[in-house]
C-alpha cells in the first residue's frame, strides 16, 4: 500500500532562518506531488507541483521554493523565512495519469515563525 | 487562488440529525469533484468523489450532489455522529489549471451530543 511521509510534524523557527520541509512517498511510480498550505482558518492553498524529477510548478509567487531530487521526495525551502511564512503545510500526492485525480495528504508540519 | 476570508463558515448539528454541507464552484469546465474531510492537526482525507456526468453519487453514510445548472455541489451526512466534527473541504478539478484540484475555503461542522 502507499505511503506518504513529511516532517518535521511541529516546527518553531526565527525570521531570517532558514527552512526545509522534506516529504516522501512510499509504494508508488512516477507520483504526481504537491505542496499545499493552510493558513489559520483558511482553506488549502497551492504552492507547488511536480510531476517529475527536476520538474517543478509555482501557483503563487512567494518566499518558498521546491524541489524534486528523487522520484518520490519532494521538498520545501527557504532561505529566509518570514512571519508570513508561519502555516500549516501539507504534502500530496496523486497517480500519474488518473483521471480520477484524487490526492492522499501527509499528516501535515505546523510552522511558526517568530 | 487562495481562499478569501479569515473565518470559515460553522455547522452545528446535534447528533443524530443529518448534516449538509454546502460548496459552490466556480467553473463550469470543471469535470471532477472531491470533498475531503480534515480533523484538526491532520491533513484532509478523501471522502467521496463525483464525475460532472453525475449529478449524485452515495457512500457509506455520505451522499453528494452536483448542480451544474447552479454550480453548486453539496454533501449530506446521515445520522451525523461525534466524529464527523471536522473540516469538510469540496474540491474541483479545472481544466485550464492542468487538471489540478482547487480547493474551497472549507466548513466546520460540530456535532452536539
Amino acid at each position: 500500500s502507499q505511503t506518504i511521509h513529511q516532517w518535521p510534524a511541529t516546527l518553531v523557527q526565527p525570521v531570517g532562518s532558514p527552512l526545509s520541509l522534506e516529504c516522501t512517498v512510499e509504494g508508488t511510480s512516477n507520483p504526481n506531488l504537491y505542496w499545499y498550505r493552510q493558513a489559520a482558518g483558511r482553506g488549502l492553498q497551492l504552492l507547488f507541483y511536480s510531476v517529475g524529477i527536476g520538474q517543478i510548478s509555482s501557483e503563487v509567487p512567494q518566499n518558498l521554493s521546491a524541489s524534486r531530487p528523487q522520484d518520490r521526495q519532494f521538498i520545501l525551502s527557504s532561505k529566509k523565512l518570514l512571519l508570513s511564512d508561519s502555516g500549516f503545510y501539507l504534502c500530496a500526492w496523486s497517480l500519474r495519469d488518473r483521471v480520477a485525480g484524487e490526492l492522499f495528504f501527509g499528516e501535515g508540519s505546523r510552522l511558526t515563525v517568530l | 487562488g487562495e481562499s478569501v476570508g479569515l473565518h470559515l463558515p460553522t455547522l452545528s448539528v446535534q447528533e443524530g440529525d443529518n448534516s449538509i454541507i454546502n460548496c459552490a464552484y466556480s467553473n463550469s469546465a470543471s469535470d471532477y469533484f472531491i470533498w475531503y474531510k480534515q480533523e484538526s492537526g491532520k491533513g484532509p482525507q478523501f471522502i467521496i468523489d463525483i464525475r460532472s456526468n453525475m449529478d449524485k453519487r452515495q457512500g457509506q453514510r455520505v451522499t453528494v450532489l452536483l448542480n451544474k445548472t447552479v454550480k453548486h455541489l453539496s454533501l449530506q451526512i446521515a445520522a451525523t455522529q461525534p466524529g464527523d466534527s471536522a473540516v469538510y473541504f469540496c474540491a474541483e478539478r479545472k481544466v485550464e489549471y492542468g487538471n489540478k484540484l482547487v480547493f474551497g475555503a472549507g466548513t466546520i461542522l460540530r456535532v452536539k451530543s
